[in-house]
């Protein structure tokens, strides 16, 4: 079965420093994998998905299968991006896979 | 975008009642739904897989006599809790993959709190 591992429980940057959000995953294969993200008092919502290649709030991730990571990165933090960030990918090898969580990272923006 | 709601949002009651907690899709179809449990700072766990017209699935660990989960339509499951205890109480999170998409994309509801006296 597939596994996210997500190092740091919380990240404190400064608003408008870099940030960069740690995922690695365990499969040998072409991993599915996202990132959401829960805001205070918020549902949880997606974030992006490595297939779209898209970029969501200035946030983008690469896929580093050498790595097998897929670190969340931004160049410049913003207050309004303080949040629980969850790494998360589908348990088996199909995409229709039960999706499970990494344990999440508590990113704060200092002011 | 695809609106998971759930009911109540919050809801307390004492140990050894039974709690139903309602997830819908409300401008969608969901032939899938899944329930999560999140405790304070920590991630969701999944719970139970949950289909329409079928038993649910339950993950390892998870009582399925304790935790009753119906799918009884495209836009409703519910998750009934057996006879509560206080360490049942937690932060209940359902969400629904939307028919016919092509990946695997999830709509999360808002997440009901669970606290048992």
């Amino acid at each position: 079965a597939q596994r996210v591992t997500q190092p740091e429980k919380l990240l404190s940057v400064f608003k408008g420093a870099p940030v960069e959000l740690k995922c690695n995953y365990s499969y040998s294969g072409s991993p599915e994998l996202f990132w959401y993200v829960q805001y205070s008092r918020q549902r949880l919502q997606l974030l992006l998905r490595h297939i779209s290649r898209e970029s969501i709030k200035g946030f983008t991730a690469d896929l580093n299968k050498g790595e097998t990571s897929f670190h969340l990165k931004k160049p410049f933090a913003q207050e309004e991006d303080s949040a629980m960030y969850y790494c998360a990918t589908p348990r088996g090898k199909t995409s229709y896979d039960k999706v499970i969580f990494g344990p999440g990272t508590s990113l704060s923006v200092i002011p | 975008g695809a609106v998971v709601s759930q009911h109540p949002s919050w809801v307390i009651c004492k140990s050894g009642t039974s709690v139903k907690i309602e997830c819908r899709s409300l401008d969608f179809q969901a032939t899938t739904m899944f329930w999560y449990r999140q405790f304070p700072k920590q991630s969701l766990m999944l719970m139970a897989t949950s289909n329409e017209g079928s038993k649910a699935t339950y993950e390892q660990g998870v009582e399925k006599d304790k935790f009753l989960i119906n799918h009884a339509s495209l836009t409703l499951s519910t998750l009934t809790v057996t006879s509560a205890h206080p360490e049942d109480s937690s932060f209940y999170i359902c969400s629904a993959r939307v028919l016919g998409a092509g990946y695997n994309e999830q709509f999360f509801g808002p997440g009901t709190r669970l606290t048992v006296l």
